[in-house]
This record gives structure tokens, sequence and C-alpha cells, in this order.
């Protein structure tokens, strides 16, 4: 089958760094996205991750390995804003994507 | 400025009463896809289209149509819409011609039946 695992909420505080996980099964697997929505509004582009490693991206990185179906999202010198969803997607057969439900990431002071 | 426009933002409607959702993009996009968010569930795909003319549905399709009879233009209908169909729904489009398959999210539409 296909499925997407990803902590339902998360904590952390202003300045620290917060990894967020996503474990996948996809069929045809061709790529891992990672979008953050802010409530009630649309998602917007993070990262993708075809190939197994790091891709960093100022403040945001992300991570793949394929064998073990998982990437993580590492977010770093949190703010205040950067408290939003964070949605983990995995490209599929059919040119589908597969959305977990999210992560919510609240930061405090 | 490349983007996907939705049209209404915000909709209150009764049971049964049929309404169209529009949805636009100006990128060229082959594909485009109709999502449903609700709490818990996360994005859930209803319909998508991978070309004029070619639909597909989703895992959620009971209850919606949608038709692409121009690339830019990718509408969902609700023929008699029922209170489970309230949700906040988002338009996608993304381009096929490379495996770089970033998906572009249109600003919603929360829908809300009575």
């Amino acid at each position: 089958g296909q499925n997407i695992d990803q902590p339902t909420e998360m904590t952390a505080t202003e300045g620290a760094i917060v990894q967020i996980n996503c474990t996948y099964q996809t069929s045809g697997f061709n790529g891992l996205f990672w979008y953050q929505q802010h409530a009630g509004e649309a998602p917007t582009f993070l990262s993708y991750n075809v190939l197994d490693g790091l891709e960093e991206k100022g403040r945001f990185s992300s991570f793949l390995s394929r064998s073990k179906g998982y990437s993580y999202l590492l977010l770093k010198e949190l703010q205040m804003k950067d408290s939003a969803s964070y949605l983990c997607a995995a490209g599929g057969a059919t040119n589908k994507l597969i959305f977990g439900t999210g992560t919510l990431l609240a930061v405090q002071p | 400025e490349a983007q996907v426009t939705q049209n209404p933002r915000y909709l209150i409607t009764v049971t049964g009463k049929k309404l169209t959702v529009t949805c636009s993009q100006n990128m060229n996009h082959e594909y485009m896809s109709w999502y449903r968010q609700d709490p818990g569930l996360g994005l859930r795909q209803i319909y998508y289209s991978m070309n004029v003319e070619v639909t597909d549905k989703g895992d959620v399709p009971e209850g919606y149509k949608v038709s692409r009879k121009e690339k830019r233009n990718f509408p969902l209908i609700l023929e008699s819409p029922s209170p489970n169909q309230t949700s906040l729904y988002f338009c996608a489009s993304r381009t096929l011609r490379d495996s770089y398959n970033e998906q572009f999210f249109g600003p919603g539409t929360r829908l809300t039946v009575l």
C-alpha cells in the first residue's frame, strides 16, 4: 500500500534546531517533497529530494534515505514565523503525490 | 506572475444546490489536480488531469466531477453538495516535461455545506 507517517505535533524554542521525521511507502517512488503550510493558507514548497543525502537551503535542510523509506526536515535558528504545519509528500506512480497528515510545529519564545 | 487562482475563496451553500469552483493556471502546466484537506486527514486527491480532455479519479472522487476543456482551466463541480463535503479545497498544477514535479497550489476555497 501507500502510506506516509509523520508526527502530529512538535514544540521547539525560538533559536533552536528541530528535526521533523517522515517515513513513507509508495509504489514507483520518484521524489520526496516537503511543504510548509500556515493555517488556512496554501502549502508552499520547501524542498525536494530524489537521491540519497542531504539538501541544504538556508535555514532548512532535507535528508532522504531511499533504502529506509525515510526523510527528515531540519530547521535551524528557529523563528516564530516558522510555526506552521510541515507536510511530507512522496511522489509515486502516475505522477501522483501522496501527502502525510502534516506535523504542526509550535515555536515558543 | 506565475500562479494558480481559485474562485470563490469562500462559499457557504445548502445541501443539493449545484456549485462550481474554478481553477486556472498561467504556467502552461499539463498536470492539474484537486485536493481536499480535512483536520487529521491531510491532503487527499479528488481528481487529476494529465492533459486536455484527460481526467482520472484520485482517492476521494465520490460526489465530484471535473472537466478539462482547456489546458489552463480545471473546474471542480459538485452536482448535489452534502454536508460531508464541507472542507478546504486546493487546486494544484505542475509540468510533466521533467521529472522535477513540484506542485504549485492555489490559495484554497473554504466550502461550507449546510
